[in-house]
C-alpha cells in the first residue's frame, strides 16, 4: 500500500549541514514535497519536486531523488537554531484528486 | 489571501458534548482536507473533498465524527459526542489539483 516512512529524529550544531531522508512506496508519484512545521503552527510548504528531476536547489535546500530506490532527501546546508522544527515528507497519490501521503515527520534540534 | 483559515484556535469541551470545527479554504482552491495530528498517530487523514463532493472518507474514526462542505469558501467537521481520546490537532488544508497543500493554523481540540 501508500507509506512514507522518516526517521525521527535528528540532532546537529548551528553551522552544519542536516540530511533528512525519506523514502515511499509510490513509483508514480507526481510530485513529491517537504513541509515544516514549527511549534503551535500548521505545516508549511517548504519545497517540491517533479519526478523527473534528479535534484532541485532552492538557497539553503536542496532536495535530492532517486527515484530507483524511492529515496528523497533534503539537504539544509548552515543549519540555524531557526530551523528546528518538524520535517514532514510526502508523496502525490496516481490517479487522485490531490490526495497526499505524508510521513510521520522528523524532529531537527539544532543546538546552538 | 489570508491563507486557510481554521476556527476556533483553541477549543476545550466537556465529554459528550457536540464540537464544531470550521474552515476557509483558499479562495480558487477546489480540495479540502481534514487532518488530525496526535504525538501517538502523527497526521492522519481523516476526509478529503474535491469540488465540494466528499471524496475519501476512510479516515474517518467512526460515526461520532462528521464532515460537510456546502460551497467552495467553508467546510466543517463536527464530533457528536466528544470523548476524550479525540483530543488533538485538527488541520484543515486547501489545493488546486494536485499542487501542494495550503494548511491552515489548526484547532486544538481538548476533550475533558
Amino acid at each position: 500500500g501508500e507509506d512514507v516512512e522518516q526517521s525521527l529524529f535528528l540532532s546537529v550544531r548551528e553551522g552544519d549541514s542536516s540530511v533528512i531522508n525519506c523514502t515511499y512506496t509510490d513509483s508514480s508519484s507526481t510530485y513529491l514535497y517537504w513541509y515544516k512545521q514549527e511549534p503551535g503552527a500548521g505545516l508549511q510548504l517548504l519545497t517540491y519536486i517533479f519526478s523527473n528531476m534528479d535534484m532541485k536547489q532552492d538557497q539553503r535546500l536542496t532536495v535530492l531523488l532517486n527515484k530507483k530506490d524511492k529515496h528523497l532527501s533534503l539537504r539544509i546546508a548552515d543549519t540555524q537554531t531557526g530551523d528546528s522544527a518538524i520535517y514532514f515528507c510526502a508523496e502525490s497519490i496516481r490517479g487522485n484528486t490531490g490526495k497526499l501521503i505524508f510521513g510521520q515527520g522528523t524532529t531537527l534540534q539544532v543546538k546552538p | 489571501d489570508a491563507g486557510v483559515i481554521q476556527s476556533p484556535r483553541h477549543e476545550v469541551t466537556e465529554m459528550g458534548q457536540e464540537v464544531t470545527l470550521r474552515c476557509k479554504p483558499i479562495s480558487g482552491h477546489n480540495s479540502l482536507f481534514w487532518y488530525r495530528q496526535t504525538m501517538m498517530r502523527g497526521l492522519e487523514l481523516l476526509i478529503y473533498f474535491n469540488n465540494n463532493v466528499p471524496i475519501d472518507d476512510s479516515g474517518m474514526p467512526e460515526d461520532r465524527f462528521s464532515a460537510k462542505m456546502p460551497n467552495a469558501s467553508f467546510s466543517t467537521l463536527k464530533i457528536q459526542p466528544s470523548e476524550p481520546r479525540d483530543s488533538a490537532v485538527y488541520f484543515c488544508a486547501s489545493s488546486l489539483g494536485g499542487g501542494g497543500y495550503t494548511f491552515g493554523s489548526g484547532t486544538r481540540l481538548t476533550v475533558v
